[in-house]
């Protein structure tokens, strides 16, 4: 596609639910990333995909987090038993490794609002 | 810890004005820095990209530059515009290595008024 895109773009669910956030990213961009960006906070990384593999997984916040990527493309973020900290907006972006710079473009971002 | 600070919080000038906005980092061996626009409900835009070995990039009204052994950016916006108001972010990445995560400051937000 033309740029990153992502869905939901908003995301409303109860304290306690399961939700699943997902990323597509620019059509042969090898590299993935997560981020969460909380009220009043800056921008906080969450991991990073090379391809399907993930090298850096160092950023996510709790194992109620997890994310997978399969066939080089889509990627999807699920959170466990969400709860209120958990609010957000979660911005994905993608780089190409045949760029020297790797420069990450964004897509929109999902806002996730925990009741 | 990488640390990146950005001033001032927010900016808020007439239409036409020249304007800086700044960037500081605490650790100067960085791979690379980045300048985004973030505006409401449209995530964020790639503005400027200034590889560690670079002193300035420019791109039509913006002319970002790079002092890595001070630990400073600067943005450079000429003949500021309505347009131009949003949160503009500095990113930094540490590293050449596999690790490519990036270290956000929190933002400078813009008002340009007509």
């Amino acid at each position: 596609g033309a740029g990153v895109s992502q869905s939901p773009s908003n995301k409303v669910t109860e304290k306690g639910k399961d939700v699943e956030l997902r990323c597509d990213p620019i059509s042969g961009h090898t590299a993935l990333y997560w981020y969460r960006q909380s009220l009043g906070q800056g921008l906080e990384f969450l991991i990073y995909f090379q391809g399907n593999s993930a090298p850096d997984k160092s950023g996510l916040p709790s194992d109620r987090f997890s994310a997978e990527r399969t066939g080089g493309s889509v990627s999807t973020l699920t959170i466990q038993r969400t709860q209120q900290e958990d609010s957000a907006v979660y911005l994905c972006a993608s780089s190409s490794d045949t760029s020297s710079y790797n420069e990450q473009f964004f897509g929109p971002g999902t806002r996730l609002t925990v009741l | 810890k990488q640390e990146v600070t950005q001033i001032p919080a927010a900016l808020s000038v007439p239409e036409g004005e020249n304007l800086v906005l700044n960037c500081s980092f605490t650790d100067s061996a960085i791979y690379n820095l980045q300048w985004f626009r973030q505006d409401p409900g449209k995530g964020l835009t790639s503005l400027l990209l200034i590889q560690s070995s670079q002193r300035e990039q420019t791109s039509g009204r913006l002319n970002a530059s790079l002092d890595k052994s001070s630990g400073r950016s600067t943005l450079y916006i000429a003949a500021s515009q309505p347009g131009d108001s949003a949160t503009y972010l500095c990113a930094v990445r540490p590293n050449a290595g596999n690790n490519r995560k990036l270290i956000w400051g929190l933002g400078t937000s813009l008002a340009v008024n007509p």
